[in-house]
């Protein structure tokens, strides 16, 4: 079936750091795949996403390139701020007559001063 | 846009209680999600809805949960008989069918503890 995998947390860092969270996934067809972040207390917010193989998404200086060959949906940034510091869930909707999304167990960021 | 909104946010109740938790999604979304999340794991589906039509359910969803969309706006989910391990946040996402592009925007959540 499919699933997806993260690395497990927690991972710390000091601000303006390099951060690679990595996410692997096997899903049957061409699925779609989110990178999406829960601050404390909070729901989730979506980060990015990238619906075919090769893209790239972006935002607020996070990227993916979704890895067909790897099976793989990698989060970097190039230098972290404490205001980064939450948890960080990859995930993948396989498409067809389903559309839920399936996730990984979270990755916990913490970024120190 | 004012997002997908949940009420309530917390909820405490005794073993054995029904619970009843509502989500407003956003306005023009015709998709419906509702998703269960334990501490330190990641969310797992419930049930989905599109339009009022409940299309899918997970078997998570045991006879005790319930949920429905009448008017295809908002959404309750029910559970009755509360049991401890029913203590988990439960999560509602909206999204706008659109194939490949579709996105599913999350509510707050709400918490629920069951004693």
């Amino acid at each position: 079936g499919n699933s997806v995998t993260q690395m497990e947390g927690p991972v710390t860092l000091s601000e303006e750091a390099f951060l690679t969270i990595n996410c692997t996934y096997t899903a049957t067809g061409y699925p779609s795949l989110f990178w999406y972040v829960q601050y404390p207390g909070e729901g989730l917010q979506l980060l990015l996403k990238a619906t075919k193989a090769d893209d790239k998404g972006s935002n607020k200086g996070f990227e993916a390139t979704y890895r067909k060959e790897t099976t793989s949906f990698h989060l970097e940034k190039g230098s972290v701020q404490v205001s980064d510091s939450a948890v960080y869930f990859c995930a993948l909707r396989s498409g067809g007559a389903t559309n839920k999304l399936i996730f990984g167990t979270g990755t916990l960021l913490a970024v120190q001063p | 846009d004012t997002g997908v909104s949940q009420d309530p946010r917390h909820k405490i109740t005794k073993r054995g209680q029904n619970v009843t938790f509502r989500c407003d999604p956003i306005s023009e979304h015709n998709r419906l999600y509702w998703y269960r999340q334990t501490l330190g794991q990641g969310p797992e589906f419930l049930t989905y809805f599109q339009n009022e039509a409940q299309l899918e359910k997970s078997r998570l969803l045991s006879d005790r949960f319930s949920a429905e969309r009448p008017k295809g706006s908002f959404s309750t989910l029910e559970i009755q008989r509360t049991e401890q391990g029913d203590s988990a946040m439960y999560l509602c996402a909206s999204s706008l069918s659109g194939g490949g592009r579709e996105t599913q925007y999350f509510g707050p959540g709400t918490r629920l503890l069951v004693l």
